[in-house]
């Protein structure tokens, strides 16, 4: 069975830290894809990256960038120079070929950024 | 291109009655999925349709139903409503690429409380 953990509940950074974001998988697919929403006080997810299995290259956008292990089924994301705007929950989460569009997500890091 | 709607975005009911919530997908996106939210659950899988059909199915019992239109709208019903029914309710859209695991794409949720 298909399972995303994220270990960290809630993390409090000062502004301009760089902080990273853990996600832990399970899956017996070959084939899936991993996901990071981001849902800021007004409820809507808000799609940041989508990674195939096949594709275990770093990526790199603006001030957030993802690290993707197959090794250690691992899909961590890290944001540089945070700020006040990047204060959210963050979701990991998976999906598998043969389950279609279907997604199974991590309960969640809430992210606290101070000035 | 405007983003996924759903309506109402907010709703209290009473147990025992009935609820039905809209989502409109994004233009051309054909599928549609909905997933409930709540502190104690986080982000759980209803159902999926694609093409006026249910093509997969969360552990949810038949209290919760739903229904997608031939243009791709969508209705999710929940029927005897109880207090642990209240949770914010999100839809999302996605384009349904032939086999290929699609982006989903978010609404702002119907939040529903059943007192």
């Amino acid at each position: 069975a298909q399972k995303v953990t994220q270990a960290q509940t809630e993390i409090s950074v000062v502004e301009k830290e760089d902080v990273t974001l853990d996600c832990v998988y399970e899956t017996r697919d070959t084939t899936y894809y991993l996901f990071w929403y981001k849902q800021p006080p007004s409820g809507e997810l808000v799609f940041l990256i989508r990674r195939n299995s096949f594709d275990e290259q770093n990526e790199i956008s603006g001030r957030y960038s993802w690290n993707f292990q197959k090794s250690t089924s691992s899909f961590n994301f890290t944001i540089t120079a945070s700020q006040v705007v990047d204060s959210a929950v963050y979701f990991c989460a998976l999906s598998e070929e043969s389950s279609g569009d279907k997604l199974t997500f991590g309960t969640g890091t809430r992210l606290a950024v101070r000035p | 291109k405007a983003g996924v709607t759903q309506t109402p975005r907010y709703l209290i009911k009473t147990r025992g009655q009935q609820v039905t919530l809209s989502c409109s997908p994004i233009s051309g996106h054909r599928s549609v999925s909905w997933y409930q939210q709540t502190p104690g659950q986080g982000l759980q899988f209803l159902f999926e349709y694609f093409s006026e059909t249910q093509r997969n199915k969360g552990n949810f019992p038949g209290r919760f139903s739903g229904r997608q239109f031939s243009n791709s709208r969508s209705e999710m019903n929940v029927s005897t409503l109880e207090l642990g029914d209240s949770a914010l309710y999100l839809c999302a859209s996605s384009l349904d690429g032939q086999g290929v695991t699609d982006t989903q794409y978010f609404g702002p949720g119907t939040r529903l409380t059943v007192l």
